[in-house]
């Protein structure tokens, strides 16, 4: 039972437009919500996070909305850069500290 | 921002092998991970540590064990390698939500 989904398993999107990932959970003991980008052959590199008592959380070009009722996440880079090309973590946790990533979503951004 | 380190980067080894795959950090972090991902899926965590002298099994059962002897230090080890550990093993490390990560090693078994 997959408990964090990104449903869609890439993105393409023009340099200068907006990119907006997109993540479901099912448990509702998550409190917060994390966003890792991943490049080939490298480890995950923390970018943004967001607590369940939070709506939305800004950060430069990347903002991270969470929509509670409909257990739904979205991370929105704008404007996006080629070099914003890896694919893209949602990460949940609760208490325990733990976290429960998605499948990921491979973002390409073309010049 | 954490430093961790892990090595080697890159290992192929062959069946029945015992392999050893280091972790260090030097932010001071009691909480430690070890994950294990595989192209187009997500982390799976197969270890974690909250201190020295304290080791748990994570959420996927795996075959590799681990020990937390410093804070420093946390190796993992497989005692005979198969073609199925073939994967790449994350190494991470946190203060409280936000997990800091290493490079990863990317082992593959023959």
């Amino acid at each position: 039972d997959q408990q964090v989904k990104q449903n869609s398993p890439s993105l393409s999107v023009q340099e200068g437009r907006i990119s907006i990932l997109n993540c479901d959970y099912t448990n509702s003991m998550f409190d917060y919500f994390l966003w890792y980008k991943k490049y080939p052959a490298e480890g995950p590199t923390f970018l943004i996070s967001i607590s369940s008592i939070k709506d939305k959380n800004e950060d430069g070009r990347f903002t991270v909305f969470l929509n509670k009722s409909a257990k739904h996440l979205s991370l929105h880079i704008v404007p996006s850069q080629p070099g914003d090309s890896a694919v893209y973590f949602c990460a949940a946790t609760s208490n325990t500290g733990k976290l429960i990533f998605g499948q990921g979503t491979t973002l390409q951004v073309k010049p | 921002e954490a430093d961790i380190y892990q090595t080697p980067r890159y290992l192929v080894i062959g069946t029945g092998k015992k392999i050893t795959l280091e972790c260090s950090q030097t932010m001071g972090h009691d909480k430690m991970y070890w994950y294990q991902q595989d192209p187009g899926m997500e982390l799976h965590l197969i270890h974690y540590s909250y201190g020295v002298n304290s080791t748990e099994k994570g959420d996927l059962s795996s075959e590799s064990t681990v020990s937390r002897i410093r804070t420093e230090h946390f190796p993992l080890t497989l005692e005979s390698a198969r073609p199925s550990h073939t994967s790449q093993y994350l190494c991470a490390s946190s203060v409280s939500y936000e997990q800091y990560f290493g490079p990863g090693t990317r082992l593959t078994v023959t």
